[in-house]
């Protein structure tokens, strides 16, 4: 247990699907991440949230959609992913960033 | 720019071995410094940090020295185990990562 709590831990999903990743974190920290990890490459920070503010989207598709309801919670809403899409989804939070992220497990993503 | 340049993977090596990772970052300012480590199927946990120049973070008998002249941030430890196969992530702070090295342990 990480302190950050990422569901579920894998997922299949077709390309004409609908599905969220859910990450919890009771750390108290204000600023959450979601990162991509593909083999053999870097890890890809997606989008960035601070006090429940988006302060942060890599030019990431619209497919995908995150949501930060509260300062615990953050969500990523996938529809009509694609092959390519299949990763690792990692959630972090900090507080602040310079002090570190703590990361969840990760929720293993393949879409068939 | 900014950016963190890590040496390229995999690294092999037999158990108790001297290991070191080398890292390198590039930045305006003295950012604080960071390892990850990933074992297999699981997210990146902190390894260690360091928070300014001369700084060392270490845990587990992993160690890395903040060096503001050489602009680095190399990882070692003086006797692997089995155990520390995985990957390992240098990072600096404003989320710039690395692109991981894989340690590999051979008993």
């Amino acid at each position: 247990e990480t302190g950050v709590t990422q569901t579920p831990r894998h997922l299949v999903m077709g390309m004409t699907n609908k599905k969220s990743l859910k990450c919890e974190q009771h750390l108290g920290h204000n600023a959450m991440y979601w990162y991509k990890q593909s083999a053999k490459k870097p890890l890809e920070l997606m989008f960035v949230y601070n006090f429940k503010e988006q302060t942060e989207n890599n030019s990431v598709p619209s497919r995908f959609s995150p949501e930060c309801p509260n300062s615990s919670h953050l969500f990523l809403h996938l529809h009509t992913l694609q092959p390519e899409d299949s990763a690792l989804y990692l959630c972090a939070s900090s507080q602040p960033p310079d002090y570190g992220y703590t990361f969840g497990s990760g929720t293993r993503l393949t879409v068939v | 720019g900014n950016s963190v340049t890590q040496m390229e993977g995999p690294v092999t090596l037999s158990e108790e071995a001297f290991l070191t990772i080398n890292c390198t970052y590039t930045a305006t300012g003295y950012p604080s410094l960071f390892w990850y480590v990933q074992y297999p199927g699981e997210g990146l946990q902190l390894l260690l940090k360091a928070t300014k120049a001369d700084d060392k973070g270490s845990n587990k008998g992993f160690e890395a020295t903040y060096r503001k002249e050489t602009t680095s941030f190399h990882l070692e430890k003086g006797s692997v185990q089995v155990s520390d196969s995985a990957v390992y992530f240098c990072a600096r702070g404003k989320l710039i990562f690395g692109q991981g090295t894989e340690l590999s342990v051979k008993p």
